[in-house]
């Protein structure tokens, strides 16, 4: 079985620019959430994202923003990109609801200079 | 709001040895535990969970976690270390609270370092 896939590996982008990040979900999996690796942040929760609806979403700006197509795929996107932006994007993806374990996948980092 | 606590940013062990991570939670509700490891350069592996019954959680790789609602802890541990086990630990929380948020509230992580 195919685990979590994410595109692209690695993404540079400058200051100021658009990133666009992408998930794929375990097949049967209906729940996307996306989680921000950062150096001395830790890990924290982005969004969540459940049968094609937002369903939460972490403390970040507005500018962090994506959304689940009908195949339950997601696309994570950010806005006028910031240097401190630069991080390891996970995506993860479970069952429909909240209560499974979140499967990983391997991250695309971002690096904006 | 829930919390996860990793006592020690790095623990060094020498191979064969035991593996101990210690974890420690705060909750308002019985939560939903998880172990991840993750290896340089790649995402999160689910170890184990801990959700109801059986407090004593086995794992893949060898490891496995007591979740103890007396102490607040969910330590992990491997009774004989590989060098292979080399790679960061994080334990998480799911966030029940009163509505579901899909969210998991992870701990700092700890590196284990194994030497030989």
């Amino acid at each position: 079985e195919a685990g979590v896939t994410q595109s692209p590996t690695h993404l540079i982008k400058t200051r100021g620019q658009q990133a666009t990040l992408r998930c794929s979900p375990i097949s049967g999996h209906t729940s996307v959430y996306w989680y921000q690796q950062a150096l001395g942040l830790g890990l924290q929760f982005l969004l969540w994202y459940d049968e094609g609806e937002e369903r939460n979403r972490g403390n970040f700006p507005p500018r962090f923003s994506g959304r689940q197509f009908p195949n339950y795929s997601s696309e994570l996107n950010v806005n006028a990109l910031e240097l401190e932006d630069s991080a390891l994007y996970l995506c993860a993806s479970s069952l429909t609801g909240t209560l499974y374990e979140q499967y990983f996948g391997p991250g695309t980092r971002l690096t904006v200079t | 709001a829930q919390s996860v606590t990793q006592l020690g940013s790095h623990v060094s062990v020498s191979e064969g040895a035991l593996v101990l991570l210690r974890c420690n939670y705060s909750s308002s509700v019985p939560p939903y535990l998880f172990w991840y490891v993750q290896y340089p350069n790649q995402g999160l592996q689910l170890l184990l969970k801990y959700t109801t019954g059986a407090t004593l959680v086995k794992g893949i790789n060898g490891f496995e976690a007591e979740f103890k609602k007396s102490e607040t802890s969910f330590h992990l541990t491997k009774p004989s270390a590989h060098m292979s086990d080399a790679a960061e630990y994080f334990c998480a929380v799911s966030d029940k609270g009163s509505s579901n948020t899909g969210k998991l509230i992870f701990g700092q992580g700890t590196t284990l370092q194994v030497k030989p």
